[in-house]
C-alpha cells in the first residue's frame, strides 16, 4: 500500500465554485501533515499545515481524521489562479526525517 | 522572503559523467533535504542531512549519490556516474525542525544524454 494516496484527479471546476480533495496515508504513526501546490515544471510550494482540529486560511480549509488516517482540503470561491496540482505531504512518525509525497491532484478552474 | 537557492537551474551531462547539484538553503534552518522527480510524477524522498551528516536516505540514494555541506552555507548533491534515467528535476529542501514544513527550491533539470 502507498505511503499517501491522492486521486489524481483531474477536476475541472467553474470560477467561484468549492472542490474538495482526499488524501489517505497508511502509517499511522505519521506525525505532521501538510498540503503543497505544484504549478507545472515549478517547486511545490507549502500551501498549509494541517492540524488535528483542522484549520482554515482564507478560502483554504484542511482537516485531519487520524483514526481514518485521512486529510482533506476544500476551496471555496475557486479562483482562476488556484489552477495547480495538490500534494498531500505526510511526515513519517517522531525521529524520522522525511516527507511522503501523494501523486497530486490537478485542478484546473474553469473561467 | 528567505528562500532556498538552487544552482544550475538546468544541466546537461552525458551518460556517465560526474554532476554537482548545488544548494544554498535558508540561512538559520538545519535539515536539508534532496527530492527528485521524474516528469509525469510524484515527487520522491533521496536524502535528510542534518548536524553534517546523512540522518535518513531513500533507496533511490544508493553508492551513485553523495551528499555534502562543504562550508557553512552550500549543499550539494553529487551523483557520480549518472545514468539516463537519472534525469528528473532535483528539489532541495529546507526545515527548521524534524517533520515541519519543508521550503523548496526551484529545481535544477537534469537532463542525461
Amino acid at each position: 500500500r502507498k505511503e499517501v494516496e491522492q486521486d489524481p484527479g483531474p477536476f475541472n471546476v467553474p470560477e467561484g465554485a468549492t472542490v474538495a480533495f482526499n488524501c489517505t496515508y497508511s502509517n499511522s504513526a505519521s506525525q505532521s501533515f501538510f498540503w503543497y501546490r505544484q504549478d507545472c515544471r515549478k517547486e511545490p510550494k507549502l500551501l498549509m499545515s494541517v492540524y488535528s482540529s483542522g484549520n482554515e486560511d482564507g478560502r483554504f480549509t484542511a482537516q485531519l481524521n487520524r483514526a481514518s488516517q485521512y486529510i482533506s482540503l476544500l476551496i471555496r470561491d475557486s479562483k482562476l489562479s488556484d489552477s495547480a496540482t495538490y500534494l498531500c505531504v505526510v511526515s513519517r512518525q517522531t525521529g524520522a526525517n522525511n516527507l511522503f509525497f501523494g501523486t497530486g491532484t490537478r485542478l484546473t478552474v474553469i473561467p | 522572503e528567505p528562500e532556498v537557492t538552487q544552482t544550475p537551474s538546468h544541466q546537461v551531462t552525458q551518460m556517465g559523467q560526474e554532476v554537482i547539484l548545488r544548494c544554498v538553503p535558508i540561512s538559520n534552518h538545519l535539515y536539508f533535504y534532496w527530492y527528485r522527480q521524474i516528469l509525469g510524477q510524484k515527487v520522491e524522498f533521496l536524502v535528510s542531512f542534518y548536524n553534517n551528516e546523512i540522518s535518513e536516505k531513500s533507496e533511490i540514494f544508493d553508492d551513485q549519490f553523495s551528499v555534502e555541506r562543504p562550508d557553512g552555507s552550500n549543499f550539494t548533491l553529487k551523483i557520480r556516474s549518472t545514468k539516463l534515467e537519472d534525469s528528473a528535476m532535483y528539489f532541495c529542501a529546507s526545515s527548521s525542525y524534524m517533520n515541519t514544513e519543508a521550503f523548496f527550491g526551484q529545481g535544477t533539470r537534469l537532463t542525461v544524454v
